[in-house]
Formats: structure tokens, sequence, C-alpha cells
């Protein structure tokens, strides 16, 4: 079975600064899919970024990018640039590209990400 | 497009009432998820419906849960009778089915808070 495993429950930065949230999974599988999803107290989920594993270019959205490494089974999230607004849960979550049940998103448990002006 | 609407969006009742969750998916999202966030955690899939079919309902403990997708477009989860580990965030999702399509993700809605006491 698929696990993803985020080992830091809370981190801070500093308005302006970078940060780095960790995630491992596990999986036998050779072709799947990793996202990070931002959850604000609204509740909702919000797509941040996702990954491919077939594609050896880490992906990156604005501030937003990511350390894939396939070997190691590691998904890290650097945010340049923090803003206040980025204060949020962060998730990482696993899929695999089969349909049916084997397709459903597998979340770890979180970090508690606080910006500080 | 209109986003995943979810209703209501806070609900307190006794443990061994009954209690229902509505959702409504983007349109053309043929795929739909119910998952339950409890508090510290992250979300955990209930139920994926493709249409109005069962896909996976294996963690759905269905001796007090249920829920039914008619006419495979809106959805209703319910609690009968409620207990207090209940108590959670119950999120709606949706996707469109194919394999292209999934590797973007779901769309969330904003969720239902429940509190069982």
């Amino acid at each position: 079975a698929q696990t993803v495993t985020q080992s830091q429950p809370e981190m801070s930065v500093q308005e302006a600064e970078t940060v780095t949230l960790s995630c491992t999974y596990d999986t036998s599988e050779s072709n799947y899919y990793l996202f990070w999803y931002k959850q604000p107290p609204s509740r909702q989920m919000i797509l941040v970024i996702r990954q491919e594993a077939y594609k050896q270019q880490n992906a990156t959205e604005n501030r937003f990018s990511v350390n894939f490494q396939k070997a190691a089974k590691s998904f890290s999230l650097k945010i340049s640039d923090s803003q206040l607004g980025d204060t949020a849960m962060y998730f990482c979550a696993f899929m695999t590209p089969l349909g049916g049940s084997q397709g459903n998103l597998i979340f770890g448990k979180g970090t508690k990400l606080s910006v500080k002006p | 497009e209109a986003g995943v609407a979810q209703s209501p969006r806070y609900k307190i009742i006794e443990k061994r009432q009954s209690v229902a969750f509505w959702c409504n998916p983007i349109s053309g999202h043929a795929t739909l998820y119910w998952y339950q966030q409890i508090l510290g955690q992250g979300p955990k899939l209930l139920i994926q419906f493709q249409n109005n079919g069962v896909v996976d309902d294996s963690q759905l403990p269905k001796d007090r849960f249920s829920a039914e997708r008619l006419k495979g477009v809106d959805s209703t989860l319910k609690i009968q009778p409620a207990k207090l580990e209940d108590s959670a965030v119950y999120l709606c999702a949706s996707s469109r089915p194919g394999q292209t399509e999934r590797k973007y993700g779901y769309t969330f809605g904003s969720g239902t808070r429940l509190t069982v006491v």
C-alpha cells in the first residue's frame, strides 16, 4: 500500500524568506503523480503544484517549486519570498494514474506553516 | 467554472443522532469523492463514485455511513447514528475520469465541519 509521510508537524518562516517542507512516500509503482495542496482556514484544499513521476525536471509554479528525488522517494516543497497569505496547512499527496480505486489521492498528515511579519 | 459546492458549512449534533451532507460537483466531472478529515490528520477517502456507481467504498463504515449519487450529479453522505469519533471535516471533491485529466488532481469543496457532542 502507498503511504505518504510528512515529518514536520509545524514550521514557521519570516515574511520574504524561503522555507522548505518535506515529504516522503512509499510505493512500488514506477509511474505516479505527486501533489502539494494548501488548506487555509477556509478549509478548501487548493492545488499548489504537481509533479509527474516520469518527468525528471522539477515542477515550478511562480514562488513554489519542488525537489523531486524519485530514487529516494522524496518530494519537498520550497516556498520562496514567503507571504502572509501562505499561512496554511500544507498536504503532500500521491496518486497513481490508474483508474478506479487504485487512483485515489492519498494524503500525508500535513505541515502547519506560519508566516510571521 | 463554478467550484464544488457543499452544505451545510457547519453542523453540531448529539451522539446517536443522524446527519446528512450534500455535495454538488463541478459540471461535467463524472468522478466524485467523499473524504473524512479528522483534526490534525490528512483527508482519508470514504467513498468514490463514477457517475452514479460506487467504485470504492472499502473505507466507509457501512454500519453507520451511507452515500448516494442520484443521476450521477449531486451526492449525499449520511451518518446514522453518529458517534463522537465522527467529529471531522467532510470534504467532497470531483474530477474528470480520464487518466490525462487525473494528473491535474481533484477540485475540492470547502467541506462541512461536523461536531458530535
